[in-house]
């Protein structure tokens, strides 16, 4: 079956840095790919839509200079957390579309838990 | 933004009871509806992804059914047990758009 991998599944880091979590389909090639994100008891709000080969489209509210998507390839997209704060601190999580499992159906990632100190 | 709600937030069964939550969601510009199964620590699952008014749709012990004149659905599970605990989501999908809204989901937990 379709399979998204995901990782880092945990990642902590300080104030001011980077973090690049990556999203690929192993099995499948995803023209496209979606990054949520969830807070705390809420659902997973989506981010932005990453498409192969152009630009993500980033849905309202979500400062695309602080979330960099790049979907360079059919198997890899990336969501780079630039200059984080600790507000930024939350579940990750990316989709595709896709595989196996039919074109209607998302595929999910395990998730990327980031913790800003 | 897609308003979409399921209930309850959460529930508690014992092992062998069957239960049942909803999902609604605006019935305008409906094109699929998805219902996923998301266990902790793994990720979401999908489980059935329904298009037509009348629907039915049934893996094992679980089944799914959709309005979408008036916008619900109705995910349904059969004598429950403890692998059944998750929590279920449910996810409308517009006509002309790629994305799809979850909601804010049902946990729940059978209690052996």
């Amino acid at each position: 079956g379709a399979v998204v991998s995901q990782h880092p599944s945990w990642v902590i880091c300080k104030s001011g840095t980077s973090v690049k979590i990556e999203c690929r389909s192993l099995d499948f090639q995803a023209t496209t790919m979606f990054w949520y994100r969830q807070f705390p008891k809420q659902s997973l709000m989506l981010m932005a839509t990453s498409n192969e080969g152009s630009k993500a489209t980033y849905e309202q509210g979500v400062e695309k200079d602080k979330f960099l998507i790049n979907h360079a390839s059919l198997t890899l997209s990336t969501l780079t957390v630039t200059s984080a704060h600790p507000e930024d601190s939350s579940f990750y999580i990316c989709s595709a579309v896709g595989g196996s499992s039919g074109a209607n159906v998302l595929t999910f990632g395990a998730g990327s838990r980031l913790t800003v100190l | 933004i897609l308003n979409v709600e399921q209930s309850p937030q959460s529930l508690h069964v014992q092992e062998g009871d069957s239960t049942n939550f909803t999902c609604s969601f605006p019935s305008s510009n409906f094109y699929a509806l998805h219902w996923y199964r998301w266990e902790t620590a793994k990720s979401p699952e999908a489980l059935f992804v329904m298009t037509l008014n009348g629907d039915e749709k049934k893996k094992g012990r679980i089944s799914a059914t959709l309005n979408t004149k008036e916008g619900y659905s109705y995910l349904y599970i059969k004598g429950s047990q403890p692998e059944d605990s998750a929590t279920y989501l449910c996810a409308p999908r517009l006509r002309d758009y790629q994305k799809v809204t979850f909601g804010t989901g049902t946990k729940l937990q059978v209690i052996p």
